[in-house]
């Protein structure tokens, strides 16, 4: 069974850093494009970053770039999401997705929620 | 551009049909796909490529697309299908992805 779990969410002031986690099991993490996307509250969901599956293209949203920096560690099926600089509006539920070949988000973990906030 | 427009919401009888439409200049040359997201949950993919609906999607949920618009239907809608429902393709660089707008789907 295809399982994403993301960690790392919580309350950071303004101007602070946090980075999430998603740990991937079920299937060949190292053979898949990860994703994360973001989803503020009560509003629609946003696409954040994307990382093939050996590091060799790495895409941010225009929103992020320059703060946000994806990465990915195969050998311990994981990827991660460095967020420096965090703004308000950064505030959201954070998800990490995997990619198929379709380039469709084929499955989802459940997320974890980032608080920006003095 | 690189937005991906829907009607914000839309309501169906129960057992009839619903159709939700995707526009953007994306979609000329990119497929989308959609997905279902109920309340305090993860989004679901249910339509991806020309039309694929992955293990366990109901075969009510049927894809199509036509110039610059993708269409979502649903056909003999359930009252589990009441959800937002949001587009996405690749955007005309081919290396970034744009979401819909959703539509919120009632189910009377």
């Amino acid at each position: 069974e295809v399982q994403l779990v993301e960690s790392g969410g919580g309350l950071v002031k303004p101007g602070g850093s946090l980075r999430l986690s998603c740990a991937a099991s079920g299937f060949a993490f190292s053979t898949y494009t990860m994703n994360w996307v973001r989803q503020a509250p009560g509003k629609g969901l946003e696409w954040v970053s994307s990382i093939t599956s050996r590091s060799s293209y790495i895409y941010s949203a225009d929103s992020v770039k320059g703060r946000f920096t994806i990465s990915r560690d195969n050998a311990k099926d994981s990827l991660y999401l460095q967020m420096n600089s965090l703004r308000v509006e950064d505030t959201a539920v954070y998800y990490c997705a995997r990619e198929d070949l379709a380039g469709a988000f084929d499955f989802w973990g459940q997320g974890t929620l980032v608080t920006v906030s003095s | 551009s690189s937005e991906l427009t829907q009607d914000p919401a839309v309501s169906v009888a129960l057992g009839q049909t619903v159709r939700i439409t995707c526009q953007g200049d994306s979609l000329r040359s990119n497929y989308a796909s959609w997905y279902q997201q109920k309340p305090g949950q993860a989004p679901v993919l249910v339509i991806s490529g020309k039309n694929n609906r992955p293990s366990g999607i109901p075969d009510r949920f049927s894809g199509s697309n036509s110039g610059n618009t993708a269409s979502l239907t649903i056909a003999g809608a359930q009252a589990e299908d009441e959800a937002d429902y949001y587009c996405n393709s690749r955007d005309s660089s081919g290396n970034h992805y744009v979401f819909g707008t959703g539509t919120k789907v009632t189910v009377l």
